[in-house]
């Protein structure tokens, strides 16, 4: 079954402290990643592709095949990272992303 | 710059009510979605398009119907409004494999009561 599993509803951390929003997927393929994040009563954006292998807003994400994860780090958390993160399968290609049940990052002043 | 545009962006209905919520984009996207977001579910797909003329079911189709009227808009029907289709609405596109990513719209907060 392809599946996306985000295991923390609500991750709360202290500015300045390390953050890693977890993501593991279950697919039978080559995995196509990607990380999406929605700020307070805002539209999706896309945060970041695994494909890339891009660091946006200090944001980085490593593909594990090994361990079917997809981890989202940031060495330093600010208050303006408060936000739902997503993480999602594109499954084959197809468009269809699949995606997890997301984590709300909640970064304490 | 507009992306994607959605319309409404808040709606009312009554139970058995009809709707259909509206979705354009201008960056000349193939392929279109509409995904529901619920609380601790994340989103799932409703119906989306790959191209022109094409249209198909995705993870939570029932209840819905959509259109696809042209390259630019991909618009999504109720019917018969039930309160479980309270939800926040997202269209959203991309080219077509899907690699670079979703294009969103800013959503649409139904509540059916």
């Amino acid at each position: 079954a392809q599946r996306v599993t985000q295991p923390e509803k609500l991750l709360s951390v202290f500015k300045g402290a390390p953050v890693e929003l977890k993501c593991n997927y279950s697919y039978s393929g080559s995995p196509e990643l990607f990380w999406y994040v929605q700020y307070s009563r805002q539209r999706l954006q896309l945060l970041l592709r695994h494909i890339s292998r891009e660091s946006i807003k200090g944001f980085t994400a490593d593909l594990n095949k090994g361990e079917t994860s997809f981890h989202l780090k940031k060495p330093f958390a600010q208050e303006e990272d408060s936000a739902m993160y997503y993480c999602a399968l594109n499954p084959g290609n197809t468009g269809k992303l699949i995606f997890g049940q997301g984590t709300t990052l909640q970064v304490k002043p | 710059n507009a992306g994607v545009t959605q319309t409404p962006k808040f709606q009312v209905l009554k139970t058995g009510q009809s709707m259909t919520l509206q979705c354009a984009q201008d960056m000349n996207h193939n392929s279109m979605y509409w995904y529901r977001q619920d609380p601790g579910m994340g989103l799932r797909l409703i119906y989306y398009s790959a191209s022109e003329g094409t249209t198909d079911k995705g993870e939570v189709p029932n209840g819905y119907n959509v259109s696809r009227l042209n390259k630019r808009e991909f618009s999504l029907r109720l019917e018969s409004a039930a309160p479980s289709q309270t939800s926040v609405y997202f269209c959203a596109s991309t080219l077509a494999g899907g690699e670079y990513g979703y294009t969103f719209g800013s959503g649409t907060r139904l509540t059916v009561v």
